[in-house]
């Protein structure tokens, strides 16, 4: 079964400290992996994505995003965090639903970064 | 470029009421997705719909349905309202039915009492 687990439900950092977002993902196939971010009272934003290309992915606003194959992993970072970051971070798998094109989308239960000053 | 766009930005209504919501796609996509998120949860799939038919459906009952036009914007209804239903309701758009980017709307904030 296909499954995406984020480890952290909240996160608090220090404006100018690492961020890390952790994303273990479930999927018999090779995924498609996606971050998104939720501000407050605002839409999904779509940050990175990966689609078997390069297993680093780098994404707006500076985040940046790990695929590990043997880790079944795909870790959001941010190397200095910004007031501006605070919001909620869904990690998203799509995964087939049959043979072909046909595929879903199956989200984590999010992470909600907090961004000291 | 237009972006995703959505209306009502809020809504209330009472149990047992039926909701129509709506849904502009972005400039030149032809898949539409909508997603229920209640508060503090994250977006759960209710259905797809691609060139005007649906396309998978996540586990919601038959009450809510949706249709989709000829320029690609979208509805969604709720029939026979329940206080579960109160929820932000999510629309996203994307080319083809391969969701590798969506780019969603704002939402609309459904209230039942």
């Amino acid at each position: 079964a296909q499954s995406v687990t984020q480890l952290d439900s909240h996160v608090s950092v220090s404006e100018g400290t690492p961020v890390l977002l952790r994303c273990n993902y479930s999927s018999s196939y090779s995924p498609s992996l996606f971050w998104y971010v939720q501000h407050p009272n605002k839409g999904l934003q779509l940050l990175l994505k990966y689609t078997s290309a390069a297993t680093l992915v780098k994404g707006i606003n500076g985040f940046e995003a790990e695929f590990k194959k043997s880790e079944t992993s795909f870790h959001l970072t941010k190397p200095s965090a910004h007031m501006s970051d605070a919001a909620e971070y869904f990690c998203v798998v799509s995964v087939s639903r049959n043979a072909g094109n046909n595929r879903k989308l199956i989200w984590g239960l999010g992470t909600s970064l907090a961004v000291n000053p | 470029e237009t972006g995703v766009t959505q209306s009502p930005t809020h809504l209330i209504k009472t149990r047992g009421q039926q909701v129509t919501l709506r849904c502009s796609s972005q400039s030149g996509h032809n898949t539409v997705s909508w997603y229920q998120q209640a508060l503090g949860q994250g977006p759960q799939f209710i259905f797809q719909y691609y060139r005007e038919e649906e396309n998978g459906r996540g586990n919601f009952p038959p009450r809510f349905s949706g249709l989709q036009f000829p320029n690609y914007s979208s509805e969604l209804n709720v029939n026979a309202l329940e206080l579960d239903d109160s929820a932000l309701y999510l629309c996203a758009s994307s080319l083809g039915i391969a969701p590798y980017e969506q780019y969603f709307g704002p939402g609309t904030r459904l209230t039942v009492t």
